[in-house]
This record gives C-alpha cells, structure tokens and sequence, in this order.
C-alpha cells in the first residue's frame, strides 16, 4: 500500500485567491487522481494526472480552474482558481494501487472559502 | 461521475449489531469495491469483489454481488463503535484502461455504544 500526504490539510481562504494543494506519496506511482467531496456528498473525479502527460479532465472541470501539475511519480499539485464560496469542499488525492485496481487515499485538504 | 446508488443515507445501530447497506449501479462492471471514511477524513478500501464472484469475506465484512440486479450489499457483522464512518460502493467499469473509479452517494454508520 502507498502513504499519501497532503498539504495543507484545511484552510479559509477569500474568495478571488487561488489555492494550490500538494499530494506526495512514499512510492512511485503512474496514475494519480484529484476528486472533489463537497458538504456531506460522495466524491466526483475531477481529473486524473499521469506523469509525463497533460491531466485529463472529467466533464464539467477545466484546466483554467483547476491547473494541475504532474513533475515526478511521487508529487502532484492541483490548484484551485478564483476560488468562490461553492468551491468550499474536501480535495481527495489518491493513487492506484499495484494492481491498478484499488486506490489509495491521501486524507484529504479541507477547503473554506468565505 | 457518480453511478452507484446507496441505501440507506443513514443508519443508526447499537454496538454488536449488524449494519447492511446496499449498493446500485448502472452499467456492466468488472469489479464493485468498499471503501469507509472516517470523520471527512482520506478513505480506504476495504474489500473488492470481480463480477465474477457473488459473495466475499473479510474479518467481519461481508459483500455479496448480484450482477443480474447490478447490486451489492456491505454488512459489518457485530460491529463496534470504531465502525462509525461513511461507507461508499465504487464501481470500475467493465472497458477501461484508466482504472477510474465511480463513487456511490455512501451510506453514514453510527454505531452506539
């Protein structure tokens, strides 16, 4: 199994600013994925990030607003953008496991924006 | 986006009961995992079972799959106050080479002691 951290794990922010937020993990890893958990829902892909390649975004997330970096096989960063109160939600990264099966979590940054 | 559906939202047990949920999905799968979330916090896998299979066990889980009705069901047999969490069905489509998962709306657990 992968540990995942991720910084920072909560923040407030104003709305306008932009907010970028780290994921590393202790191992190599090809695919790695950013999700969305807004106030108790489930949790949405918002893209998944190869190293080497552009993300690839699901329906309804673009790159403008969420700008995400991909430099090595144990870091990513996903940036949320111009951020509003309706961005306030937890950010998810997780890595697929050795059999590409599972997915590892990291715990999550916890995102206010006022 | 989200193909499974969870039921119930919400379920309230004392400590040694057992919890079942229940898990729709849509479209045909090549496998249905388990995951749990404690507190909003990362979440972690607990069990998967291929569309091959129909029943799984692990410690005090048990999973059972009905491809015919595209359901699953979790059950936490005598279960503990460390259950209290959110529980999610996640679906991998049956074509896939991007290994994308497809998350249920989960089912919260509150056990009482």
């Amino acid at each position: 199994s992968a540990v995942i951290s991720q910084k920072p794990s909560r923040d407030i922010c104003q709305r306008g600013t932009s907010l970028t937020i780290q994921c590393q993990v202790d191992s190599q890893v090809t695919m790695m994925f950013w999700y969305r958990q807004q106030p108790g829902q489930s949790l949405t892909l918002i893209a998944t990030a190869n190293q080497g390649s552009e993300a690839t975004y699901e329906s309804g997330f673009v790159i403008d607003k969420f700008p995400i970096s991909r430099p090595n096989l144990t870091f990513s960063t996903l940036t949320v953008s111009n951020m509003s109160p309706e961005d306030s939600s937890i950010y998810l990264c997780s890595v697929s496991g050795g059999n590409q099966e599972t997915q590892y979590f990291g715990p999550g940054t916890r995102l206010l924006v006022l | 986006s989200q193909q499974g559906e969870e039921d119930p939202q919400a379920l309230s047990i004392q400590e040694g009961e057992n919890a079942t949920m229940n898990c729709s999905y849509k479209t045909s799968i090549n496998n249905l995992q388990w995951y749990r979330q404690n507190s909003g916090r990362g979440l972690v896998h607990l069990i998967l079972i291929r569309s091959n299979e129909r029943e799984k066990h692990s410690g005090r889980l048990r999973v059972t799959l009905d491809t015919s009705k595209k359901s699953s069901s979790l059950l936490i047999t005598a279960s503990r106050a460390a259950d209290t969490a959110s529980y999610f069905c996640a679906t991998a489509p049956i074509i896939s080479n991007d290994y994308k998962l497809s998350f249920g709306a989960g089912t919260t657990v509150t056990v009482r002691a």
